[in-house]
């Protein structure tokens, strides 16, 4: 299975509520990463799990709290977003952090969930 | 620091027209490089790679070239088709334990029948 699946696909939510968001792995990779992608830009890196621990925020605002809770799963729990927070998040995941193996650090990403905040 | 730089889309060719997407990249020792497609409405796929000097990473008819004394790794095709209307991204992955992407500004490219 060389695959990452995340749900929901789409997801439409208002400023007050809470949802999460869901992504999943079985390949056996210990790091995943959720990233930003607004429309005609790059992904952008906001945040690093290695081994089921956190290693990386990039300065991301606390309205985003993410959650792995074992090494196949990775969460994003979304509250009191803001209409500007509207972009694709991707999660993608890889064998590990070892820069030196570069093997490692090659990442496989999931479709997308396809966020709109009202 | 480390950068990519993507050639500037969007890039419109006939069906069977040649193709190249040019990437140029700055990074201290020796990084390894991709090439990842988007769909519409998709995530990303890993196209091809290339971890060292000179190699040459390949996949679907799409080629590129790591190369050390230019900095570049620049994506070709023989033929598109118009399935290969997509977004093409560029990245590097900086050695030494780095484990950030540098991501391309992205390259769209539309295909016409």
């Amino acid at each position: 299975d060389t695959e990452v699946t995340q749900t929901p696909k789409h997801l439409v939510m208002g400023m007050t509520n809470k949802k999460s968001l869901k992504c999943e792995q079985h390949m056996g990779h210990r790091a995943m990463y959720w990233y930003k992608q607004k429309a005609k830009k790059p992904p952008e890196l906001m945040f690093v799990y290695s081994y089921e621990k956190l290693s990386i925020n990039e300065s991301v605002p606390s309205r985003f709290s993410p959650e792995c809770p074992n090494s196949s799963l990775l969460n994003l729990h979304l509250h009191a977003l803001q209409p500007e927070d509207s972009a694709l998040y991707l999660c993608a995941s890889s064998q590990g952090l070892a820069g030196f193996v570069s093997s490692y650090n090659e990442q496989f990403f999931g479709p997308g969930t396809r966020l709109t905040v009202l | 620091g480390n950068s990519v730089t993507q050639m500037e889309g969007p890039v419109t060719l006939s069906e069977e027209a040649f193709l190249t997407i040019n990437c140029t990249y700055t990074a201290t020792g020796y990084p390894s490089l991709f090439w990842y497609v988007q769909y519409p409405g998709e995530g990303l796929q890993l196209l091809l790679k290339a971890t060292k000097a000179d190699d040459k990473g390949s996949n679907k008819g799409f080629e590129a070239t790591y190369r050390k004394e230019t900095t570049s790794f620049h994506l070709e095709k023989g033929s598109v088709q118009v399935s290969d209307s997509a977004v093409y991204f560029c990245a590097l992955s900086a050695p030494g334990g780095t484990y950030k992407y540098i991501f391309g500004t992205g390259t769209r490219l539309k295909v016409l029948a």
